[in-house]
């Protein structure tokens, strides 16, 4: 079974522009989150989705973050326009519900370097 | 506000060294996890503790809990170099309906074992 993948993997760009992350989730996970890890901090939520709905987007930063789950599949976050603060790892999770021991599976990260 | 503390940050330890990593958190939570990240890695998901006085093990690691000191820690038995990584400690945190919207994560603590 594929794990959750993330893309890219890593992406520069300079301050101002957009870019757009992309999490892909375990098949048939209705859960999807994004967390962000800012260089030596904690890992911190920004958002879930419950299939295409947004269950709880108390985490993200600001306005210029958008996230969408289109179809409740894969799910986008675009940061436009992007400031320095923004550098960090993205993280993407998916969970299955209803799962008792629930757990939620990550991917692997895009590291997001805001020049 | 629930917070996860961890301690210590950073590890540098010999090998065949035993070593304990703590991790408080402020409020009451009905899931305990820790995570093992690699670089470049996913966060790989090593216990997820559920009650008080929950004990797992695998391998050279061990992790319990203990909910009335909102107390959990991850001891490492005999370590190996294959064993460095950095280390989160996360807890569940309730938004409402869902009872699995976020996890909450300590900082993380970066282990490096010398050969």
């Amino acid at each position: 079974e594929a794990g959750v993948t993330q893309f890219p993997s890593h992406s520069v760009i300079e301050k101002g522009q957009t870019v757009t992350l992309r999490c892909d989730p375990i098949s048939g996970h209705d859960n999807l989150y994004w967390y962000r890890r800012v260089m030596g901090k904690e890992i911190k939520f920004l958002l879930h989705f419950v299939k295409e709905s947004k269950q709880d987007e108390s985490g993200m930063p600001n306005n210029r973050f958008l996230a969408e789950r289109t179809g409740g599949t894969y799910s986008t976050l675009k940061v436009q326009p992007a400031e320095l603060e923004d550098s960090g790892v993205y993280f993407c999770a998916s969970s299955l519900r209803p799962a008792l021991t629930y757990e939620q599976y990550f991917g692997p990260g895009t590291r997001l370097t805001v020049t | 506000e629930l917070k996860v503390e961890q301690n210590p940050l950073f590890l540098s330890m010999q090998e065949g060294k035993n070593y304990t990593i703590y991790c408080n958190y402020s409020t009451t939570s009905d899931r305990l996890y820790w995570y093992r990240q690699d670089p470049g890695k996913s966060l790989e998901s090593l216990f997820v503790l559920l009650s008080n006085g929950a004990v797992k093990q695998e391998g050279r690691l061990m992790a319990s809990l203990d909910t009335k000191a909102r107390l959990s820690t991850l001891h490492i038995t005999a370590a190996v170099h294959d064993l460095s990584a950095t280390y989160f400690c996360a807890v569940d945190s309730f938004g409402g309906v869902n009872r699995d919207d976020k996890i909450i994560f300590g900082k993380g603590t970066r282990l490096h074992i010398l050969p």
